[in-house]
């Protein structure tokens, strides 16, 4: 069975440095796709980040980069340059292969809080 | 493009009332979904639609149904309300393909209290 492990409940960071987010991940479909999403207080989900299971390359996108490590089986967030906007729940997720129709099986979140 | 709209926003049943919450999605996408989430249990899939007309129980479907009638809407009702069933609900829609980045869009959720 697929399955989303992410271990911190919580964490705080100094605004301006840097954070990792931990997500593990099970499966046994060779081709998967990762992805974080981050939900302010506001209640929405917003997309940050991907990376599929064939990319030779650690994913990023502006201050967001993934560390996949795949012999580990983990995918974990980097938030460059925190900023207080960026306390916010966030969520791992995980697509399955194939019969899997795109599904994300989320973690449970990690609740980030950006000290000033 | 208003991407993905639900409604209602908030609601509040009484045990045993039925409802239908709705879900609406403007960038033709194949595939739509339902999730709740509950305080520390993140987003589990209630039920999810591949494409018009097809639908296919996720985690959590006990106490559902769907219907997607239109490739735009995909409605879930609850038939006999139940406190358990107090959540967070959300739609999203995707584009599948089975390779490649599928981001979901999410909608912003309606907060739904069974008293």
């Amino acid at each position: 069975a697929q399955k989303i492990t992410q271990t911190q409940p919580g964490m705080f960071v100094q605004e301006k440095e840097a954070v990792t987010l931990d997500c593990t991940y099970d499966t046994s479909d060779p081709s998967y796709g990762l992805f974080w999403y981050k939900q302010p207080s506001s209640g929405e989900m917003i997309f940050l980040i991907y990376q599929g299971s064939y990319d030779q390359q650690n994913a990023t996108e502006g201050r967001y980069s993934l560390n996949f490590q795949k012999a580990r089986k983990s995918a974990n967030l980097v938030i460059s340059a925190s900023q207080l906007g960026d306390s916010a729940m966030y969520f791992c997720a995980m697509r399955g292969g194939g019969g899997s129709q795109g599904n994300l099986i989320f973690g449970k979140g990690t609740k980030l809080s950006v000290k000033p | 493009n208003a991407g993905v709209t639900q409604t209602p926003k908030f609601q509040v049943l009484k045990t045993g009332q039925s409802m239908t919450l709705q879900c609406a999605q403007d960038m033709n996408h194949n595939s739509m979904y339902w999730y709740r989430q509950d305080p520390g249990m993140g987003l589990r899939l209630i039920y999810y639609s591949a494409s018009e007309g097809t639908t296919d129980k996720g985690e959590v479907p006990d106490g559902y149904n769907v219907s997607r009638l239109k490739k735009q809407n995909f409605l879930l009702g609850l038939e006999s309300a139940a406190p358990s069933q107090t959540s967070v609900y959300f739609c999203a829609s995707s584009q599948f393909r089975d390779r490649g980045d599928n981001e979901q869009f999410f909608g912003p959720g309606t907060r739904l209290t069974v008293l």
